[in-house]
């Protein structure tokens, strides 16, 4: 049970768009539609951001979007704002697991 | 709202056990699934284990079954992480988490409580 793949960072300027992808296996992100989406900032609890590949919790901005494709999972964040500086963390159902990515730094340059 | 709030932090030595309370509020607690979390030092989350909180049922993260124990108390809307042996690499901030769906397992995780930090030294 492998952490999933994360890029360690992305950036991008105020108003452009950022994918982060998320890599498992056909176990796991290949083999379920339950894969998550998490905003941490530092300090505080992380927040639900994309849940089942690509359904939007109550209060969560469209802005935020999420995909798959075969074994990776995506996140996109378009019209990108200052306050979505933060770590970002996909989390994937593997049958008789759970496992996160390693985690992405977004910085809004 | 629904809120999950944690106990506070907590010292331990090397070999010893820490139990970590989350109280619910703002929802049916039997439920939902609780699920734990924690995140060492400048690594990643790591998934723990999950309780359903109606059954008391439990699954635990391979590398964590024999020394981690989840339980609850319905009457009183609180779920606990107790992790035993502790040593230094256990040494992070634990979050409780509610699963977001009613009645089974949809495997993510909202809202979380703020976090416990879990310090093991000698």
């Amino acid at each position: 049970q492998s952490a999933l793949t994360q890029p360690r960072s992305v950036s991008g300027s105020p108003g452009q768009s950022v994918t982060i992808s998320c890599t498992g296996t056909s176990s796991d992100v290949g083999g379920y539609n339950y894969v998550s989406w998490y905003q941490h900032y530092p300090g505080k609890a992380p927040k639900l951001m994309i849940y089942g590949v690509s359904k939007w919790p109550s209060g969560v901005p469209d802005r935020f979007s999420g995909s798959k494709s075969g074994n990776t999972a995506s996140l996109t964040i378009s019209g990108l704002q200052a306050e979505d500086e933060a770590d970002y963390y996909c989390c994937s159902y593997g049958g008789t697991y759970t496992v996160f990515g390693g985690g992405t730094k977004l910085t809004v340059l | 709202q629904v809120q999950m709030v944690q106990s506070g932090a907590e010292v331990k030595k090397p070999g010893a056990s820490v139990k970590v309370s989350c109280k619910a509020s703002g929802y049916p607690f039997s439920g939902y699934y609780v699920h734990w979390v924690r995140q060492a030092p400048g690594q990643g989350l790591e998934w723990m284990g999950w309780i359903n909180c109606d059954t008391g049922g439990t699954d635990y993260a391979q590398r964590f079954r024999g020394r981690v124990t989840l339980t609850r108390d319905t009457s009183i809307g609180t779920a606990y992480m107790e992790l035993s042996r502790l040593t230094s690499d256990d040494t992070a901030l634990y979050y409780c988490a509610r699963d977001v769906g009613y009645g089974g397992s949809k495997n993510c995780f909202d809202p979380w409580g703020q976090g416990t930090l879990v310090t093991v030294s000698s």
